[in-house]
């Protein structure tokens, strides 16, 4: 079992719904939760950051962290074409050096 | 949010070359560097941890003497794939992370593509 898991999709709505995307995990040690988005030919582009359980929101953007059910989210409102990427989540263990990152979502946003 | 510069950002090589990649934090200090492989719709996959003034230390099953990582300063860190073949072709990324205990964020440079004739 891989440590943290993600669906690689690909999922295809259209402009304006509301997506989430989701990953779980095994290890309980996982402290600092990431969200990162890749275009195509990218480098990975920090979105989101949260430490522990809670919601966070950044504008169109909520990240969410259940560490009873080891389940994170990113939800993304009002969806534009531009949303149109790869998203990565990624976690880490306090005094870790290592991030662990999912597969990675493959997202398309449809005008 | 903090810049990492990657540079080239493509390159070209014949099999048997060197290819030397530089990876530099532009406004922040970065203590540790990473270096990750992506290979065409894959995850990132961690090469090596890159410290500054010490050895990398590097994931099982990375050669080090092929994918030599050198970290000599706080703001820059280089990958030279030794003696590339075709099976070295794929996407090379770093990051870096502010120095600091309590720093956890990663950021990633924009990606070096290296194709192994």
């Amino acid at each position: 079992q891989k440590e943290v898991e993600q669906d690689p999709g690909p999922l295809s709505v259209p402009e304006g719904a509301i997506v989430s995307l989701n990953c779980t995990y095994s290890n309980s040690a996982f402290q600092y939760f990431m969200w990162y988005r890749q275009y195509s030919r990218k480098g990975p582009e920090l979105l989101m950051y949260t430490y522990s359980s809670g919601n966070k929101e950044d504008g169109r953007f909520t990240a969410q962290v259940d560490k009873s059910s080891k389940y994170i989210s990113l939800f993304i409102r009002d969806s534009q074409p531009s949303d149109s990427a790869t998203y990565l989540c990624a976690m880490i263990i306090q005094g870790a050096q290592k991030l662990v990152f999912g597969q990675g979502t493959r997202l398309t946003i449809n005008p | 949010g903090a810049v990492v510069s990657q540079h080239p950002s493509w390159v070209i090589c014949k099999s048997g070359t060197s290819v030397k990649i530089e990876c530099r934090s532009l406004d922040f200090q970065a203590t540790t560097m990473f270096w990750y492989r992506q290979f065409p719709k894959q995850s990132l996959m961690l090469m090596a941890t890159s410290n500054e003034g010490s050895k990398a230390t590097y994931e099982q099953g990375v050669e080090k003497d092929k994918f030599l990582i050198n970290h000599a300063s706080l703001t820059l860190s280089t990958l030279t794939v030794t003696s590339a073949h075709p099976e070295d072709s794929s996407f090379y990324i770093c990051s870096a992370r502010l120095a600091g205990l309590l720093n956890r964020e990663l950021f990633f440079g924009e990606g070096s593509r290296l194709t192994v004739l």
